[in-house]
């Protein structure tokens, strides 16, 4: 049983525009979301991550957006670069689960020049 | 250098014969588990270690085995490895001081099971 579900499986974009991925759990009891970015052949790395206390999280160009009501959350790339192109995972977690992570399908995405 | 550090990079085998990959963290992380990558499925844990001889299953444990004697390193263990097994493997580790932590991941191991 997947407890997060993300979408969409690939996604291009043409360099400037904005990137959107989504996820939404199931778990009630999650309470840290992050986002690995991983380039091919190399492992993920941890790229923003959010809290469910706020509703947004922004660095730079990545913003979370965080819909808890609606167990919901996405990331936002804005003016989207060839150096995006990689792909992206959301996570959730729990102090309580020995913060274990479970992760999203992944997206492709794929940032025209 | 922070790093986690696995070992082979790439592995073909065959049905059957033990193997292990090794994972060996340098920043005293308590907290280190395996993860398995396969197309469509994102990262599913296989196993996780909350500290040395601290080992719990994740969601797919069947078929693998890890051992935590040293703080250090988690190896994962195929003791029969089957061709359903051929995926991308990472290692990863993290504190477990304080809040939530970065996980570190290594950079993975492909296995082939022919």
């Amino acid at each position: 049983q997947q407890q997060v579900k993300q979408s969409p499986q690939s996604l291009i974009v043409q360099k400037g525009g904005i990137s959107i991925i989504n996820c939404a759990y199931e778990n009630t009891a999650f309470d840290y979301f992050p986002w690995y970015q991983q380039f091919p052949g190399k492992g993920p790395a941890l790229l923003i991550a959010i809290r469910p206390d706020v509703s947004e999280k922004k660095e730079g160009r990545f913003t979370i957006s965080f819909n808890k009501s609606a167990k919901q959350f996405s990331l936002h790339i804005m003016d989207s670069q060839p150096g995006d192109s990689a792909t992206y995972f959301c996570a959730a977690g729990t102090l309580r689960s020995a913060r274990q992570l479970t992760f999203g399908s992944g997206t492709q995405l794929t940032v025209l020049p | 250098e922070a790093q986690v550090t696995q070992n082979p990079r790439y592995l073909i085998t065959v049905t059957g014969k033990k193997l292990t990959v090794t994972c060996s963290q340098n920043m005293n992380h308590e907290y280190m588990s395996w993860y398995r990558q396969d197309p469509g499925l994102g990262l599913r844990q296989i196993y996780y270690s909350m500290n040395v001889e601290v080992t719990d299953k994740g969601d797919v444990p069947e078929g693998y085995k890890v051992s935590r004697k040293e703080k250090r390193n988690f190896p994962l263990i195929l003791e029969s490895p089957s061709p359903n097994q051929t995926s991308l493997y990472f290692c990863a580790s993290s504190s477990l001081q304080g809040g939530y932590t970065e996980a570190f991941f290594g950079q993975g191991t492909r296995l082939t099971v022919v």
